[in-house]
């Protein structure tokens, strides 16, 4: 499993409430991804992260923010989460040698 | 603009019938591609490189860049093989690396 883990695995929320979703690393890699996973859109790139404190936006980035102040940790922020974004999310990380992506557990979002 | 699409939403077969699950991509450089597996409730693993051209739990891909595609296929399927399957192509921008990935194709096998 690439050492990641996702906390938390479950989450039920209300609509216009902030919600923080933490991926955790332990391998020291580079480059850590957010996705959102969605009947009929597959995986979507939210956010991804080149470095600590070097963030860029995917997709899909509207209504979410990410921090990475340390090179294991990759914070994503619903800063008023809408009914929109319930979704499964997904953080991975890349591999130092291809370039292919680990991914971590899931988190699913419900947000009522 | 860099895309991968799997034209199957879903695909069904029978145990021990061959399968193919479609894949094609547009990209100016030149490709990298990968599939994905994601089986029930569980997060996605990767499945082939088209660099490494092996074969995993029979599967296999073969990279056409003639036709941009990165077809999966497997002569005989099993029950365990139902799952969704992600095409994805890896995106150099920048110094940046991402991947697109396609919207999935979920594979039932029947018995």
């Amino acid at each position: 499993d690439a050492g990641i883990t996702q906390s938390p695995r479950h989450k039920v929320t209300e609509t216009g409430t902030p919600v923080t979703l933490r991926c955790h690393q332990t391998e020291n890699h580079r480059y850590m991804y957010w996705y959102r996973q969605d009947p009929g859109h597959g995986l979507r790139l939210i956010h991804y992260s080149y470095g600590v404190k070097d963030t860029d936006k995917g997709e899909v980035s509207d209504g979410y923010s990410v921090s990475r102040s340390k090179t294991e940790d990759f914070l994503l922020t619903l800063e008023s989460a809408t009914s929109s974004q319930t979704s499964v999310y997904f953080c991975a990380i890349k591999g130092r040698v291809r370039h292919e992506q680990f991914f971590g557990p899931g988190t699913r979002l419900t947000v009522l | 603009a860099q895309r991968v699409t799997q034209p199957e939403k879903l695909l069904s077969v029978f145990k021990g019938a061959p399968v193919e699950l479609k894949c094609n991509y547009s990209y100016s450089g030149s490709p990298e591609l990968f599939w994905y597996v994601q089986y029930s409730r569980q997060r996605l693993q990767l499945l082939l490189r088209h660099i490494s051209r092996e074969s995993i739990k029979g599967f296999t891909a073969d990279l056409n860049k003639g036709e941009t595609s990165f077809h999966l296929k497997k002569p005989f399927a099993q029950e365990e093989d139902s799952a969704m399957y992600y095409c994805a192509l890896n995106l150099l921008q920048g110094g940046s690396e991402k991947l697109v990935f396609g919207k999935g194709t979920k594979l039932t096998v029947n018995p």
